[in-house]
């Protein structure tokens, strides 16, 4: 599996219902951002955690990191249509040559139905 | 505090033409980044700038593509001449020191008829 790897890839809930997204990476991190992307649109940020940090909160939003399993997850709580997007994580990656690359995965496709 | 910005925010252009997208960073970053994501794929880093050098421009998928950074502040890309699997959305980020915390732009949706 690569770097930044999302599960479930795709994922159709109910409106109201609870959506949890798994991210798995390989290298150490600094930090992982989880961002949101509709329909072929914008990268929105949703949320960064740091390698110290263990859970993390933002409204609807929970992050959670495991480092010791080089996995994150991310739950959005009480759904909304408008929830309904790509999900990516991103890690800080390696760096070659003075440059951060971030990695991002797949990604993990949303469908909240109303 | 103004964020990244990217312009256009849609493009549609027909095989062969040509493109030019633009990033404004954030004030006093000196690091700037492209990316983008195709066909669905993962999102996959282009290159990297420190102020008006390429740092990196690993990313970069063929001699089609020419990033400039001219004066160290807004950046283009340019695309010529443009394919159809040069189609997805171009994102641009930057950072301060280091380059660990990236702040992304909206991105510019390119379509390629």
């Amino acid at each position: 599996s690569q770097q930044g790897e999302e599960d479930p890839q795709a994922l159709s809930i109910q409106e109201g219902e609870n959506a949890t997204m798994n991210c798995s990476y390989k290298t150490s991190i600094n930090n992982l951002q989880w961002y949101r992307q509709n329909s072929g649109r914008g990268l929105v940020h949703l949320i960064l955690i740091r390698s110290n940090e263990r859970e993390k909160h933002s409204g609807r939003l929970r992050v959670t990191l495991d480092t010791s399993k080089k996995s994150s997850s991310l739950l959005i709580t009480a759904s909304r249509a408008a929830d309904t997007a790509s999900y990516f994580c991103a890690t800080d990656g390696y760096r070659t040559s003075g440059t951060y690359k971030y990695i991002f995965g797949t990604g993990t496709r949303l469908k909240v139905l109303a | 505090e103004a964020g990244v910005t990217q312009f256009p925010s849609h493009s549609v252009i027909e095989k062969g033409q040509t493109v030019t997208l633009r990033c404004d960073p954030i004030s006093g970053h000196d690091n700037l980044y492209w990316y983008r994501r195709v066909m669905g794929k993962e999102i996959k880093f282009l290159l990297h700038f420190v102020k008006e050098s390429k740092q990196d421009e690993s990313g970069m998928p063929n001699n089609r593509f020419l990033a400039e950074r001219t004066g160290g502040t807004y950046s283009t890309l340019k695309v010529q001449p443009a394919e159809l699997e040069d189609s997805g959305v171009y994102f641009c980020a930057s950072s301060q020191d280091g380059g660990r915390e990236q702040y992304f732009g909206p991105g510019t949706r390119l379509t390629v008829t």
